[in-house]
């Protein structure tokens, strides 16, 4: 059974740093792996998608890597600002489970300016 | 273009009560997707559609819940009777595809069994 993890939970960082998100899967047998940003009250938005046979995706200050036969993925945000505090998920389409979206805790940030 | 759209925002109702929850898929999106949010167990899966056909509903908790597409621009999901662990965020996303293409959601209902 796929299951999803981020660390750390929470993160709290200045402004203008960069940082790193983590996303671990532990089938590698998935179809796309997804990156997502909830903020309060609201629905999911997606940032990026990286199908299985890519290594990452990028866009604007955000790059998404995807390592499969680790079971890893990382989103690196650039140059922090206040307006990306939310919570970022991390969720997979496992190729067993059929079209299914398995999703991680998530990670909430926080920037501070 | 608008997005996913789901109706109510908030709905409160004592247990016992049958709660519908509404959802219209952007349009020309061929899946549509039902999660729940809680803090103790996240995003689940509820079912999904394909073309209007229930393809996995595995992730139906009970009985209680049932799902429907009557067609491409509408969905329902039902409770029926409603119980204060049914509290939760419900979220609607549709899509073009499964395996390449983003899921996109909607802002949820906020749904408080007391």
């Amino acid at each position: 059974k796929q299951e999803v993890t981020q660390i750390p939970a929470a993160l709290s960082v200045p402004e203008g740093e960069n940082l790193v998100l983590n996303c671990s899967f532990t089938d590698s047998a998935i179809y796309n792996l997804q990156w997502f940003r909830q903020d309060p009250g609201k629905g999911l938005t997606s940032l990026l998608l990286i199908q299985s046979s890519q290594r990452e995706q990028t866009s604007g200050r955000l790059n998404a890597s995807l390592d499969k036969s680790s079971g890893r993925s990382t989103l690196y945000i650039a140059a922090s600002q206040p307006g990306d505090s939310a919570t970022y998920l991390c969720a997979v389409v496992s190729g067993n489970q059929g079209g299914k979206l398995i999703f991680g805790q998530g990670t909430e940030l926080s920037v501070k300016p | 273009d608008a997005g996913v759209i789901q109706s109510p925002r908030h709905e409160v109702t004592e247990m016992g009560q049958e709660v519908t929850l509404r959802c219209k898929p952007i349009s020309g999106h061929d899946y549509l997707f039902w999660y729940r949010q809680t803090m103790m167990r996240g995003l689940e899966l509820l079912i999904y559609f394909n073309n209007n056909v229930p393809i996995d509903d595995s992730g139906m908790p009970e009985d209680r819940f049932s799902a429907k597409m009557p067609n491409a621009s509408f969905s329902t999901l039902k409770i029926q009777p409603s119980e204060p662990r049914d509290s939760a965020v419900y979220f609607c996303a549709s899509s073009l595809g499964t395996s390449n293409q983003p899921q996109h959601f909607g802002d949820g209902t906020r749904l408080s069994i007391l």
